[in-house]
Formats: structure tokens, sequence, C-alpha cells
């Protein structure tokens, strides 16, 4: 069946660090794939998305890349801060369902 | 503020008792979807409705578990005779899937989540 792996946390960073969080994917079909971010006491919500191989997702200053040949989504930004210390989920839907697969989600804690 | 709305909040029960839960999708939204996190865990998919049909159940929805959504609108999510198993937060999603499509690759909207306690 469907998977996504992502690194486990917490990553701590200091702010203006550069990010990376690892995000591989095991699926049937050609998944869509998604970051979505839980920031303290609220809920779940989409940061970016790609849906299909070679593209690249980016909002906020984030960005992952479909990665079919290494089946990978991994998330970056340049230069973090504060306000972007959250819990951040690696997901896909296959192809032909919109059903969510996520990942055991990864805390990133960003330091002034 | 037209977001999706999950009530209540909070649920502490008793093992045994039975809980429901209310989940309002943001209303022009066709698919409503029912998620399980545990801690330190990603969400786990439910169930899934297209208006009012259910279309999809996981096998974590055992016989104790029932979904509805009656007029395509609300949902219920119902725990009957609560294990301790259950704790958990259950979140609810809805997305606008265009008629004949699959909905792979829509943004599905989460709400805040019912936090259930079973002691």
């Amino acid at each position: 069946g469907d998977s996504v792996t992502q690194m486990e946390g917490p990553v701590t960073l200091s702010e203006e660090a550069f990010l990376t969080i690892n995000c591989t994917y095991t699926a049937t079909g050609y998944p869509s794939l998604f970051w979505y971010v839980q920031y303290p006491g609220e809920g779940l919500q989409l940061l970016l998305k790609a849906t299909k191989a070679d593209d690249k997702g980016s909002n906020k200053g984030f960005e992952a890349t479909y990665r079919k040949e290494t089946t990978s989504f991994h998330l970056e930004k340049g230069s973090v801060q504060v306000s972007d210390s959250a819990v951040y989920f690696c997901a896909l839907s296959d192809s032909g369902y919109s059903t969510l697969t996520f990942g055991k989600g990864t805390m990133l804690l960003v330091s002034p | 503020d037209t977001g999706v709305s999950q009530d209540p909040r909070h649920k502490i029960t008793k093992r045994g008792q039975n809980v429901t839960f209310r989940c309002d999708p943001i209303s022009e939204h066709n698919r409503l979807y029912w998620y399980r996190q545990t801690l330190g865990q990603g969400p786990e998919f439910l169930t899934y409705f297209q208006n009012e049909a259910q279309l999809e159940k996981s096998r974590l929805l055992s016989d104790r578990f029932s979904a509805e959504r009656p007029k395509g609108s609300f949902s219920t999510l119902e725990i009957q005779r609560t294990e301790q198993g259950d704790s958990a937060m259950y979140l609810c999603a809805s997305s606008l899937v265009i008629y004949g499509g699959t909905g792979a690759g829509n943004e599905q909207f989460f709400g805040p989540g019912t936090r259930l306690t079973v002691l």
C-alpha cells in the first residue's frame, strides 16, 4: 500500500538558517504530493503541492520538487523565521483517489 | 468564518459510553473526509462522503464506528462502546471535486479537530 516516510524531529534551527525536511514515498500509481503544516493550536493547512513529476510547489518561501526517480518530495526554505515553528506533514493522494496518506510529521523549532 | 468547523472541540468520556462528533464543511464543498490522529502520528484516513453517499471506509473503521452525512451538508461520526484505544484527535476535512473528477490533487481543508479522551 501507499506510504510516506519523513525525517524524524524535532528539527531545531536558528532564525535565518536553511531548512530541509526529507520526505520519500511509496505509491502504486502516480500520486499527487503535498506538504501540510500545523501551527500550534491550529488545524492542518495546505502549504504547497505538486501533481506531477518535476513540478515544483512553492508558498511562503517554502519549496518542494516532485522527484519521481527518487520518489521524494523534500521541503526546503532558504531562511527560516521563528514564526515557521510548527509540525510539517508530507502526504500523498494516489492517482484516481482523493484520500490522503500522511507521514508521521516533523516538528520544526526555530529560535531567535 | 467560512472554514470547516467541528463540535465539540474536546470530549472526555468513560469507557463503554457512546460519543458523537459533528463536522460542518465549507458550504459549497461536496466531499467530506474523516481522519484520526494519535499522538506523534500523522492523520489516518477513516471514511469519506461524496455529497450524502459514503464512498469509502478504511479498515480502521470498526463496526463500532458509524458516520453519516444525511443531507450532504454536515456529517456526524459516532463511536459506540468507546475503548481507551479510541483516544485520539478526530479530524474532518472537506474539498470541492468537479463532476466526474477523482479529487486526486485537490486541496483538503481541515477543521480544528475533536480531541477524544476515553478514561
